[in-house]
């Protein structure tokens, strides 16, 4: 079964440090998204990117944060300088056609900042 | 904002018991889903209901999208240890037409007695 791929699975960065979060989505798909999670509370919504550009992004999506498809097949979020309150699970997911059929999230990359 | 509020946070139950949990909301949702979280995992999807009044069932799970689309209820019958683990309920807000943002609930944890 196609699968939604992060790396690293851990990462653990100095505050104030730049971090880059890595994803494979599955290679049919055309929608792109970024969620997080905050150790014991509920996943949210962070950015969805179609056609190479951000379609709709949160509140918490503020200018710290990019995404980039820089070739075919990765899609990542860099955070330009860490905080604290940026540790977090951070899931990427993919879906074909924007809608939720195959809509499949990664693992997570689990990003602790110290 | 959209929110779900998703009950109850957290059971202990008994193997072989029967489980029920449900989000509700104040907006309207085009779509209810269903996720279970395992630790350090994405989430996996269980069911997805896409009409008002959906009544679905995946193996020994059932879920339902309410009449009026503000709320979702999911029953586990009979359950297994297997079910441990965190159930997260999920929406895409009836506004987004712009490529397939999910609002999450705050999750159920449940936990079974053997």
């Amino acid at each position: 079964e196609p699968e939604v791929t992060q790396t690293p699975s851990h990462q653990v960065t100095q505050m104030g440090q730049e971090v880059i979060l890595r994803c494979v989505p599955i290679s049919n798909h055309l929608y792109f998204y970024w969620y997080r999670q905050i150790l014991g509370q509920k996943v949210e919504f962070l950015v969805s990117f179609y056609n190479n550009e951000i379609s709709e992004k949160s509140e918490i999506f503020d200018d710290q944060f990019s995404v980039e498809r820089p070739d075919g097949s990765n899609f990542t979020l860099k955070i330009r300088s860490t905080k604290l309150e940026d540790s977090a699970m951070y899931f990427c997911a993919s879906s074909e056609l924007g809608t939720l059929d195959g809509y499949t999230f990664g693992s997570g990359t689990r990003l602790t900042v110290v | 904002g959209q929110q779900l509020n998703q009950s109850p946070q957290s059971m202990f139950i008994q193997e072989g018991e029967d489980v029920s949990m449900n989000c509700t909301s104040s907006s309207i949702f085009n779509t209810w889903l269903w996720y279970k979280q395992d630790p350090g995992e994405g989430p996996v999807l269980l069911i997805a209901l896409y009409k008002a009044g959906e009544l679905t069932s995946n193996g020994r799970l059932t879920a339902q999208f309410g009449t009026t689309r503000k709320d979702s209820f999911l029953n586990i019958s009979a359950s297994i240890p297997s079910d441990v683990g965190i159930y997260f309920c999920a929406g895409q807000p009836r506004e987004d037409n712009q490529g397939g943002k999910l609002i999450f609930g705050q999750g159920t944890e449940l936990s079974v007695k053997p």
